[in-house]
């Protein structure tokens, strides 16, 4: 079965610098690579996602790359904010019907 | 109006009962799920529905048995709590092909 890594488990950056999130996956028919954003005490909630046939996708300060031949995807966070202070999980699916793998998660940290 | 919703919020009982959540999705999706989310915030997918017809079931515990009357709805009994089931556990739903999640607030189960 598939098998997603993300690292880091911890992530502490300063407001205003960039963060970024990666994730390997090992299934080479996986073709959709989503990003949740899980604050304390709510529910994950959708900030990007990609498809296989896609490289990069940008949504303002979020931008999430895919290397599909090296099997990995990684998160972009610039011009980091407090709010941003979240788990991030990245999850990869095969589609059809679309077992979803998670990552382990990022507790992201942005200091003011 | 919520997406997903499932009740209750908080659930505390004692060792060896029986307790059930229901969720609900009002977004015309085909597929549910539900996950545990334990203490370290991995996200584990127990059960998939498509359709109100099972299609994964990980290895879980015969303990915790999901019910589909309809597609709009995913209930999860469990029988003979234990420590171990301590967690949260979320309902989710998509909609056909590689489609995001959207996500319940969840149900903290708490075992005395």
């Amino acid at each position: 079965g598939e098998n997603v890594e993300q690292h880091p488990s911890t992530l502490s950056v300063q407001e205003g610098d960039s963060a970024v999130i990666k994730c390997t996956y090992s299934d080479s028919a996986s073709n959709y690579f989503p990003w949740y954003k899980q604050e304390l005490g709510k529910r994950p909630q959708l900030i990007i996602d990609i498809r296989s046939n896609v490289g990069e996708k940008k949504d303002q300060r979020i931008a999430v790359t895919l290397n599909k031949t090296a099997k990995h995807f990684s998160l972009h966070i610039t011009e980091t904010q407090p709010e941003d202070s979240a788990v991030y999980f990245c999850a990869a699916s095969t589609g059809g019907y679309q077992k979803v793998t998670f990552g382990t998660g990022t507790k992201l940290q942005v200091i003011p | 109006d919520t997406a997903v919703s499932q009740t209750p919020k908080y659930l505390v009982t004692q060792m060896g009962n029986d307790k059930s959540i229901k969720c609900e999705q009002n977004l015309g999706h085909d597929t549910m799920y539900w996950y545990k989310q334990d203490s370290k915030k991995f996200l584990k997918i127990m059960f998939s529905y498509n359709n109100k017809e099972l299609i994964i079931n990980e290895t879980v515990p015969n303990r915790f048995s999901p019910k589909s009357p309809d597609k709009a709805h995913l209930n999860l009994h469990i029988n003979s709590l234990e420590l171990g089931d301590s967690a949260v556990y979320f309902c989710a739903s998509s909609g056909r092909g590689n489609q995001p999640q959207h996500f319940g607030d969840g149900t903290r189960l708490s075992i005395l």
